[in-house]
């Protein structure tokens, strides 16, 4: 089954305590991307990739890193994790991120910072 | 990046078509039409898109105006299963890939 999985899918931790949230897609997909959802705020890119090792910053990268070594891998680092990245997290795929493509997105972590 | 208006949100009654509207007169040439829902503890889940001519899928069809300033997604047998927020945006040929997300169409269907 084509699928993007992300793990953990919920977290608890605490501020300063380096953590990585993994994406992993089985579709061979050139393109991924994060995002947080925040209430009011909607859903927001933080990265994205168009193939590996090509990563570029979305519209809230501050506080995370990122990594494309593989092309069906595109984890997420929380270096120093803060209180204001406690969020909802989206990781998406799309065969090449054109306009005309769909995007399928993975079920989502909950990371809650203390 | 053009704007969509949608409805803040809903009702239909189950087995019953539903309607979504969206406006987005400020669209471009090049803009593709999208539709995602998120049901609830889920992801954004693909729908639909079109660029100038209706289309139609198995979960829904998209109207598209002949001026291109609004479109409407269309489920022909809304069930409990399609309760969800239904965002429109537009894509543009952009190298970002980003997906714009509004507020959305919060769509509740009654028993």
């Amino acid at each position: 089954e084509a699928q993007v999985t992300q793990n953990p899918r919920y977290l608890i931790t605490v501020t300063g305590k380096k953590l990585t949230v993994t994406c992993s897609q089985n579709m061979n997909h050139e393109y991924m991307s994060w995002y947080r959802q925040d209430p009011g705020l909607g859903l927001r890119q933080i990265y994205y990739s168009m193939n590996v090792e090509v990563t570029d910053k979305g519209d809230v990268p501050e506080g995370y890193k990122v990594s494309r070594k593989e092309k069906r891998n595109f984890p997420l680092i929380l270096e120093s994790p803060s209180p204001n990245q406690t969020s909802l997290y989206f990781c998406a795929s799309s065969p090449q991120g054109r306009s005309n493509q769909p995007q399928h997105f993975g079920d989502g972590t909950r990371l809650s910072i203390l | 990046d053009a704007k969509t208006t949608q409805p803040n949100s809903m009702e239909s009654n189950e087995e019953e078509p539903v309607h979504l509207p969206c406006n987005h007169s400020t669209i471009s040439g090049t803009d593709y039409i999208h539709w995602y829902r998120q049901l609830p503890s889920q992801g954004p889940e693909y729908v639909i898109h079109g660029l100038t001519s209706n289309v139609n899928n198995r979960m829904a069809s998209l109207a598209i105006a002949e001026d291109r300033k609004s479109s409407t997604l269309i489920l022909h047998r809304a069930t409990l299963r399609d309760a969800a927020v239904y965002y429109c945006i537009l894509r543009d040929a952009s190298n970002t890939g980003k997906l714009i997300f509004g507020q959305g169409t919060t769509l509740q269907v009654k028993p």
